[in-house]
């Protein structure tokens, strides 16, 4: 099946710093990408969808400004944590499918921990 | 809105006894119905996905159905070993993509 990365796989950081996790579709293009937040013993909650060379839709109550999302290219998007606070400590998954179609299926990255200090 | 959710929240079994998790969703316009299977602090794994046109898949121990005009999936897992055990989350493509509560599984060696 078709491989998506994520880089780093965990990270800590200070507060108030900012933090980029990328996800990389690694065998195949990429037009719609997701990034996903879940809490200890909590269900995937989607945070924003974006499609390649377009601005990212995010979900109600996600900001945008905190949570900045770039797709530039078929690859590989980019979820930014600006000014990150213990409360953004979570863990991020992204995923990646080959269309914007619903009926495209959905591949996942394995996760970036992520631990504001 | 879509809602999935899957019952029980928590399941703990003897290894060697077949199990069913069940997950039942809202709107019954969904394209498929994916099984994944996610150990602690890992990301997803697939494990089935069935199409809307589909009834079951079928894959070494484990058996996916679906009833789209009930709203309900089961997951049976054949002779469960201890390496099983991690949470399992069904999630179902309508407009866009909606996961269940999920189910943690432990299997008692």
């Amino acid at each position: 099946g078709a491989v998506v990365s994520q880089h780093p796989s965990w990270v800590i950081c200070k507060s108030g710093t900012s933090v980029k996790i990328e996800c990389r579709s690694l065998d195949f293009q990429a037009t719609t990408m997701f990034w996903y937040r879940q809490f200890p013993k909590q269900s995937l909650m989607l945070m924003a969808t974006s499609n390649e060379g377009s601005k990212a839709t995010y979900e109600q109550g996600v900001e945008k400004d905190k949570f900045l999302i770039n797709h530039a290219s078929l690859t590989l998007s980019t979820l930014t944590v600006t000014s990150a606070h213990p409360e953004d400590s979570s863990f991020y998954i992204c995923s990646a499918r080959a269309g914007q179609s619903v009926g495209y299926e959905q591949y996942f990255g394995p996760g970036t921990r992520l631990t504001v200090t | 809105k879509q809602e999935v959710t899957q019952i029980p929240a928590a399941l703990s079994v003897p290894e060697g006894e077949n199990l069913v998790l069940n997950c039942s969703f809202t709107d019954s316009a969904i394209y498929n119905l994916q099984w994944f299977r996610q150990d602690p602090g890992k990301g997803l794994t697939s494990l089935l996905l069935i199409q809307s046109s589909q009834r079951e898949q079928t894959s070494g121990r484990l058996n996916a159905s679906l009833d789209k005009s009930s709203g309900r999936s089961t997951l049976y897992i054949a002779a469960s070993q201890p390496g099983d055990s991690a949470t399992y989350l069904c999630a179902v493509t309508g407009n866009q993509f909606y996961f269940g509560t999920g189910t943690s599984l432990t299997v008692i060696p």
